[in-house]
């Protein structure tokens, strides 16, 4: 099976503090994604990566960086948090392919407050 | 541009009833379809996809889900409720021309009475 590892499950941060959320995948996936999750508002992209050292902006990048120096590592960075950042993070993994079919593979969250 | 919307955040079923979460899609090609289910304090899982092929897929845990494209529907049902069934559920939709990006519906909340 997949895994997908996040590395925290709880974050509590201040604001304007530098945080990184990291995530690694065992399995040898080109893709790699960052969501966020809010109550009623689904799952919203912020960031994504098809390849090492490649990124490119969701609907949602605002406040954010990605990192990816290696396959299997994804690192979200929130250059200075701010409340509004309060909220779970997840971040997914999936097969590079040409029909774009691959489902997701979900870590299992990083809830982050931000006080 | 690619979207879902899933109707009804909330459902209620009786153990051993229906369960019937809906999914409308919006895509200009052939849809990717999509539904996972997100247990308590867990990321989500893969219930079942369609691709091409079959129109009536079924997945796991006695889910299954129909797409019907002149309805722009993929709708997820299951005869009988199971407590076990409590869950979150978010149909996705991706496509050839967004790259493999999924898009997700808002969500909606199953609760099993018994």
């Amino acid at each position: 099976d997949v895994k997908v590892t996040q590395s925290s499950r709880y974050l509590v941060k201040r604001t304007g503090e530098k945080v990184f959320l990291e995530c690694v995948q065992d399995m040898d996936h080109e893709n790699m994604f960052w969501y966020r999750q809010d109550p009623g508002l689904g799952l919203r992209l912020i960031y994504f990566s098809y390849d090492v050292k490649m990124k490119e902006k969701g609907d949602i990048p605002e406040g954010y960086s990605v990192s990816r120096e290696k396959k299997e590592r994804f690192s979200l960075i929130l250059e200075s948090a701010s409340t509004n950042q309060t909220s779970m993070y997840l971040c997914a993994s999936s097969l590079a392919g040409a029909t774009y079919n691959s489902p997701l593979h979900f870590g299992n969250g990083t809830r982050l407050t931000v006080t | 541009a690619q979207s879902v919307t899933q109707l009804g955040s909330h459902v209620s079923v009786s153990e051993g009833a229906l369960v019937l979460l809906r999914c409308n899609y919006s895509s200009s090609v052939p849809p990717y379809l999509f539904w996972y289910v997100q247990y308590p304090n867990q990321g989500l899982q893969l219930l079942l996809k369609y691709t091409t092929g079959a129109t009536l897929v079924k997945g796991i845990n006695g889910f299954e889900a129909e797409f019907k494209k002149s309805e722009t529907s993929f709708h997820l049902t299951k005869p009988s409720a199971h407590m076990s069934d409590a869950a979150e559920y978010f149909c996705a939709v991706s496509d050839r021309t967004n790259a493999g990006k999924s898009t997700f519906g808002d969500g909606t909340t199953l609760t099993v009475k018994p």
